[in-house]
């Protein structure tokens, strides 16, 4: 069974300085590999996805994602944080396609604060 | 862009009432969900469906039922709220030729 985990609940960074949150996940067969924001009072947005394609994925607002499948990692970093970073994201595998769709395992979730 | 949205952005009910959570996609897309979000869990599935009038158990569909009878709209609904149903609620959509879900804004349900 697929599943994930994110290694820090909580994260807290300077402005300007770099990011990293870690994710691990355990699959079967090859996954796919989903980052997901989610400001305050919002819902979540796809940050960035890999589908096996190139093991560095990019996404959005400077962050991006390393699929390590040796570790099975897939690590979110961005090389300088910005105050509106701050929020919630979350690491997510889909389980390939049963049952007809692609259903995502979702992992607890890291909570992103930015300080001046 | 794709847009899904909730019916309501936050909602207070009494234990015993029925509730019912909508949501609306305007994608086309085949298939819809609901999760229910709680601190440090996570997201859970409840309920999805992949066509209309189909519907599947997630992995917490006790104590909510669903309803789909037009593509677009996907219902959420307590038989009868209970306290440990506070949490919020998100609904997605998906197309069957991609493998992004998109979500909507979420309902934030508390029952007293």
């Amino acid at each position: 069974a697929q599943s994930v985990t994110q290694l820090d609940s909580h994260v807290s960074v300077s402005e300007g300085t770099p990011v990293l949150l870690r994710c691990n996940y355990s699959s079967s067969y090859s996954p796919s590999l989903f980052w997901y924001v989610q400001h305050p009072n919002k819902g979540l947005q796809l940050l960035l996805k890999y589908t096996s394609a190139a093991t560095l994925v990019k996404g959005i607002n400077g962050f991006e994602a390393e699929f390590k499948k040796s570790e099975t990692s897939f690590h979110l970093t961005k090389p300088s944080a910005h105050m509106s970073d701050a929020a919630e994201y979350f690491c997510v595998v889909s389980d390939g396609g049963s049952g007809g769709y692609n259903k995502l395992i979702f992992g607890a979730g890291t909570r992103l604060a930015v300080h001046p | 862009d794709v847009k899904v949205t909730q019916s309501s952005r936050y909602l207070v009910k009494r234990t015993g009432e029925k509730v019912f959570l909508e949501c609306v996609q305007d994608m086309d897309h085949e298939n819809m969900f609901w999760y229910r979000q709680d601190p440090g869990l996570g997201l859970r599935l409840i309920y999805f469906s992949y066509d209309v009038k189909m519907k599947e158990k997630g992995d917490i569909p006790e104590g909510y039922s669903v309803s789909r009878e037009k593509k677009e709209r996907f219902s959420l609904i307590l038989e009868s709220a209970s306290t440990n149903q506070t949490s919020m609620y998100l609904c997605a959509s998906l197309t069957d030729r991609e493998n992004e879900q998109f979500f909507g804004p979420g309902t934030r349900l508390t029952v007293l």
